[in-house]
């Protein structure tokens, strides 16, 4: 079993509608969760950070984390053309550990249609 | 800020030859990852310096892959002899420790490596 699980879609939906992203994970040491957004040829941008369970909202992007449940999310409202991007789950251990070191899943790619 | 500096963008060879990557990272960043993703899956970390010691190869395959961070600011990936399953891009990562609670990693373009 990978360490973080993504499906990887593809997605693809209308200009305006609510996306939702999620990875599930197996080590229960991940304490760090993060989402990437990875324009095609280019390298992955941080797009949300959240420290341990919880929500965070940053404009249209919401990221939650159950830590109970392994899972995570990232809602996307309002989705736009420019939304169109494979989607990066990471996440990591407590920096003592593994210096940071990240895990990823393999990505959702996502299409906003106009 | 500049970001972080990848050559060359792409590099075709065929398989048994060498190939070499470098990467300079956002200045000052002490920390710098090599990561490996082939199409399709999330990166995969090979090698991570800090400063110019590596703190964690263990997922480089050391008998064809060797990385070096000569005083502790850019970096070279080699890949000696290639073969097909290298075909990937190979992404350059830095990251500041002493300025951020949080590993936030920034990334270069990435190389993308075809090996025929």
């Amino acid at each position: 079993q990978k360490e973080v699980e993504q499906d990887p879609g593809p997605l693809s939906v209308p200009e305006g509608a609510i996306v939702s992203l999620n990875c599930t994970y197996s080590n229960s040491a991940f304490q760090y969760f993060m989402w990437y957004r990875q324009y095609s040829r280019k390298g992955p941008e941080l797009l949300m950070y959240t420290y341990s369970s919880g929500n965070k909202e940053d404009g249209r992007f919401t990221a939650q984390v159950d830590k109970s449940s392994k899972y995570i999310s990232l809602f996307i409202r309002d989705s736009q053309p420019s939304d169109s991007a494979t989607y990066l789950c990471a996440m990591s251990e407590p920096r003592g550990s593994t210096l940071g070191r990240l895990y990823f899943g393999r990505g959702t790619q996502l299409t906003v249609w106009p | 800020e500049a970001g972080v500096a990848q050559s060359p963008r792409y590099k075709i060879i065929e398989k048994r030859q060498s190939v070499a990557f470098w990467c300079n990272p956002i200045s000052g960043h002490a920390t710098l990852y090599w990561y490996q993703q082939i199409l399709g899956q999330g990166p995969k970390l090979l090698i991570q310096f800090q400063n110019n010691g590596v703190v964690d190869d263990s997922q480089l395959p050391k008998d064809r892959f060797s990385a070096e961070r000569l005083k502790g600011v850019d970096s070279t990936l080699k890949i000696q002899p290639a073969k097909l399953e290298d075909s990937a891009v190979y992404l350059c990562a830095s990251s500041s420790y002493r300025d951020s609670f949080r590993n936030e990693q920034f990334f270069g373009p990435g190389t993308r490596l075809t090996v025929l």
